[in-house]
């Protein structure tokens, strides 16, 4: 069985500091695809990256930069010079074979990140 | 925008009673998937259509039930509400994987469900 733990529950920070929000999984799966959600107080969920299980490169995309570890098990998520509208809360998923070619996300617990002027 | 789209945006209905969420997905993708989440806890898997067949079903018991329509357009139904129904029900629309299974879902903004 496929599960995601995000450790963190709440993170208040101060703008412009960098902050790392957590991600551990666990799957049986040699192949797998790794995500990370955000969700603004709207409620719509918005793809950030996914990571598949044989790329630990790491990635940056502007402020955004990941951490793939796969000996730790781990997909770390940090926020350089955090901003205000970084305020919400952040989904880690993996994703898991259904059956044919489909997949079902399994989520983590989530982090509320609020970011202070 | 992801070009999901849900309605109703809110609910509410009366314990024992039946609902019917509605989705529309982005044109071209043939899968569609229902996440159920609580206030406070990350999204749980509900099940899947693809072509209008289920195509995996999580934790959920037989009253959650699903249709998916040729025109991209799907529906969860739930029959004898209970009070822990109430949540927050997420469609997400994927393409079709073509044998991955990497694509991204699209999520749609959710219908608040509150069951008193």
């Amino acid at each position: 069985a496929q599960k995601v733990t995000q450790a963190q529950t709440e993170i208040s920070v101060v703008e412009k500091e960098d902050v790392t929000l957590d991600c551990v999984y666990e799957t049986r799966d040699t192949t797998y695809y790794l995500f990370w959600y955000k969700q603004p107080p709207s409620g719509e969920l918005v793809f950030l990256i996914r990571r598949n299980s044989f790329d630990e490169q790491n990635e940056i995309s502007g402020r955004y930069s990941w951490n793939f570890q796969k000996s730790t098990s781990s997909f770390n998520f940090t926020i350089t010079a955090s901003q205000v509208v970084d305020s919400a809360v952040y989904f880690c998923a993996l994703s898991a074979p259904l059956t044919g070619a489909n997949s079902k996300l399994t989520f983590g617990k989530g982090i509320t990140l609020s970011v202070r002027p | 925008e992801t070009g999901v789209t849900q309605s109703p945006t809110h609910l509410i209905k009366t314990r024992g009673q039946q609902v019917t969420l509605r989705c529309s997905s982005q044109s071209g993708h043939n899968t569609v998937s229902w996440y159920q989440q609580a206030l406070g806890q990350g999204p749980q898997f509900i099940f899947q259509y693809y072509r209008e067949e289920e195509n995996g079903r999580g934790n959920f018991p037989p009253r959650f039930s699903g249709l998916q329509f040729p025109n991209y357009s799907s529906e969860l139904n739930v029959n004898a509400l209970e009070l822990d129904d109430s949540a927050l029900y997420l469609c997400a629309s994927s393409p079709d994987a073509g044998g991955a299974f990497s694509y991204e879902q699209y999520f749609g903004p959710g219908t608040r469900l509150t069951v008193t």
